[in-house]
């Protein structure tokens, strides 16, 4: 299926601990992009990736870092986790001026 | 700044018309855009508006004015399963949402 999926689903960890969220996409997109979604529901992006240029929203952690192994995939990873990161984590893919494609969403909960 | 504004609940009936606002002022526009959002799902994409006017998709119309920085979202003929978060989202050099907009259909 042609999508952009996103690994796990769930993940519950404890404060302090270091993890990643693996996203993929196999829409030939040139962009890829990760969300944060709050329990507000407000959706408030946290980067933008084009294999050219990285784009960081100055709000974000440096905690958070995302890596891109190549065009099709862009991980993020966390380190030092705090309660306040608990959140649905969203990645999503572009190509150009389009809409974009969201993930199934990573529903991140820490104790 | 950045400010998409859109009212956070509404309410309406099965087989009804509602109509969804979205006011925005952003530092640059490269098109606006409606996505639906049900509890625990992902957003999926449902308009697109570079150009002022109506665009219309089956049950679903949006609008966009430029010069006002306005924008709606009409759905007709309302189903309970159009229960869901609407979203409104404007492109700049990123795509940027709204907080959304909960819509309640009841029978």
């Amino acid at each position: 299926d042609t999508a952009v999926s996103q690994t796990p689903k769930y993940l519950v960890t404890q404060m302090g601990n270091d993890k990643s969220i693996k996203c993929e996409q196999n829409l030939g997109h040139d962009t890829m992009y990760w969300y944060k979604q709050d329990s507000k529901k407000f959706l408030k992006i946290m980067f933008s990736y084009n294999n050219k240029e990285l784009i960081i929203n100055e709000t974000v952690p440096n905690r958070f870092s995302p890596k891109s192994p190549d065009k099709a995939h862009l991980n993020l990873h966390i380190n030092s986790l705090e309660l306040g990161d608990s959140a649905v984590y969203f990645c999503a893919s572009s190509l150009g001026s389009t809409g974009y494609t969201f993930g199934s969403g990573t529903r991140l909960t820490v104790v | 700044g950045q400010n998409i504004d859109q009212p956070t609940e509404m309410t309406a009936t099965e087989g009804a018309i509602v109509q969804i606002n979205c006011t925005y002022q952003t530092s640059g526009f490269n098109g606006l855009f409606w996505y639906q959002q049900h509890a625990g799902e992902a957003p999926t994409f449902l308009s697109y508006n570079v150009l002022d006017g109506l665009e219309e998709k089956g049950r679903f119309s949006s609008f966009l004015s430029r010069s006002k920085g306005y924008s709606y979202l009409l759905l007709k003929e309302l189903q309970m399963k159009d229960s869901a978060s609407y979203l409104c989202a404007v492109l700049d050099n990123d795509m940027r949402f709204g907080a959304g907009t909960r819509l309640t259909v009841k029978p």
